[in-house]
């Protein structure tokens, strides 16, 4: 049972290109999130899903698209990358939306736009 | 708009010292409260939760928190910490507010070094 992963790790991006930031759990999840850390900021919410199919936009989702085919993974796009979206990126998962539910949080990626 | 604040950014403790950090959140109505860690390397995972009842909760590795509604507070306590509590803390509220899903909202994190 390996959880949420996420990959890669570390990416270095030029201004302009695009990428997709991967995330997969297999704890049969309905609920998938993606958050941006910023240095000295909280995590905020950029996307989040509620089952395959259904997207939704969290508080900070400009310059960014997901989408949901399966229950396991919740791919993030980046197009058009810009210096402002240098940050760290957390994908994480919960059983359901309960307000008590526990997330679980994959390793994160660290992206530099240059 | 809700938020939450964690007061110290930095902590710097010897072994075997007590810990506090601070949190503290705005929002009226019904909250649900995280501490969530991440050590170096690894996950955010969770510490400890309330939702509940007794405001007084415990956690893994020893911690505990203490939710006072007039406060406003979820402050983190350990007794006697160890070198390998040395991690980032973070403080989160979810808002029990209708509309599906588990809203998080964040502190900026407590980034705690422990010296043998």
């Amino acid at each position: 049972n390996a959880g949420v992963t996420q990959t890669p790790k570390f990416r270095i991006l030029k201004i302009g290109q695009s990428m997709t930031l991967q995330c997969t759990q297999d704890m049969n999840h309905n609920y998938m999130y993606w958050y941006r850390q910023d240095p000295g900021m909280g995590l905020k919410l950029i996307y989040y899903s509620v089952g395959a199919g259904i997207t939704d936009k969290g508080e900070v989702p400009n310059g960014y698209n997901v989408s949901r085919s399966t229950t396991e993974d919740f791919p993030l796009r980046l197009e058009l990358a810009a210096p402002s979206q240098t940050s760290v990126y957390f994908c994480a998962s919960s059983p359901s939306g309960g307000a008590a539910d526990t997330q679980y949080f994959g390793p994160g990626t660290r992206l530099t736009v240059l | 708009a809700q938020s939450v604040s964690q007061h110290n950014h930095h902590v710097i403790l010897s072994e075997a010292a007590s810990l506090e950090l601070g949190c503290n959140y705005s929002y009226g109505g019904t909250v649900n409260l995280f501490w969530y860690v991440q050590y170096p390397g690894q996950h955010l995972q969770l510490l400890l939760k309330y939702f509940s009842g007794d405001p007084l909760v415990k956690g893994i590795k020893g911690f505990e928190a203490e939710f006072i509604k007039s406060k406003f507070s979820f402050n983190l306590r350990k007794p006697s910490v160890q070198w390998s509590d040395t991690a980032e803390y973070f403080c989160a509220v979810n808002p029990s507010v209708s509309g599906g899903y588990n809203k998080l909202i964040f502190g900026a994190g407590t980034r705690l070094a422990v010296h043998p």
